[in-house]
């Protein structure tokens, strides 16, 4: 089974939808990121968590909200979905000892591709 | 803040032959340096990181990269590269506090690497 599990995996909705993506992870991480990735820009970081009661807005935060449920579920809402949302979403989890003391290595999940029409 | 620079959009090359992808990045604390791959349809894979040490960097499958702090660079290379490195890669940086990670990735923009027969 999968480190790091996004669902759904492929999402087509019209604008004005409420959506909302999950993440769920197995490897006991604290710090869990939420990206998109849009091509020829890379992935940009839109919030990210360094435990359950920890929030912070990233890069691109306007039009989306987080919700940290537990420390192994982290999920992402587009509170009113717009066209420009049309992306591919990654999840990541890590700690200050999933690449060695201090590295803080990331460890993706398999994205989620949404559709805004 | 920190920045990261993919000199390559796309970079074709037959098979077994070698290949360079350049990163330069920009930041003005000290930094850790990541490599990722992601093959067509799945998520972002660790091919290799420079946290401290030698400046010379072994990864999976075969790929090295070599960490250039006078020119801020950390370039990745293959001697011989196969069909199956076909894949967008993506050089990230996380810069330290207190040296330990922050805990943010900062992406460049990605190289498509296509090896053709």
């Amino acid at each position: 089974d999968a480190d790091v599990t996004q669902t759904p995996r492929n999402r087509i909705t019209k604008t004005g939808k409420r959506i909302m993506l999950e993440c769920s992870q197995t490897k006991g991480h604290d710090r869990m990121y939420w990206y998109r990735q849009d091509p020829g820009l890379g992935l940009r970081l839109i919030y990210y968590s360094f435990d359950v009661k920890d929030i912070n807005k990233g890069e691109i935060s306007d039009g989306y909200s987080v919700s940290r449920q537990a420390q192994a579920k982290f999920s992402l809402s587009l509170e009113s979905a717009i066209p420009n949302q049309t992306a591919l979403y990654f999840c990541a989890t890590s700690d200050l000892t999933s690449g060695g003391a201090g590295t803080d290595t990331q460890y993706f999940g398999p994205g989620t591709r949404l559709t805004v029409l | 803040a920190q920045s990261v620079t993919q000199l390559d959009s796309q970079v074709p090359v037959f098979e077994e032959a070698p290949v360079e992808l350049r990163c330069n990045y920009s930041s003005s604390v000290s930094v850790y340096l990541f490599w990722y791959v992601q093959y067509p349809n799945q998520g972002l894979q660790l091919l290799l990181k420079y946290l401290s040490g030698s400046t010379l960097v072994k990864g999976i499958n075969g790929f090295e990269a070599e960490f250039n702090k006078s020119q801020t660079s950390f370039h990745l290379r293959k001697p011989s590269v196969h069909i199956s490195d076909t894949a967008e890669y993506f050089c990230a940086v996380s810069e330290l506090a207190g040296g330990t990670s922050y805990g943010k990735l900062t992406f460049g923009q990605g190289t498509i690497l296509t090896v053709h027969p």
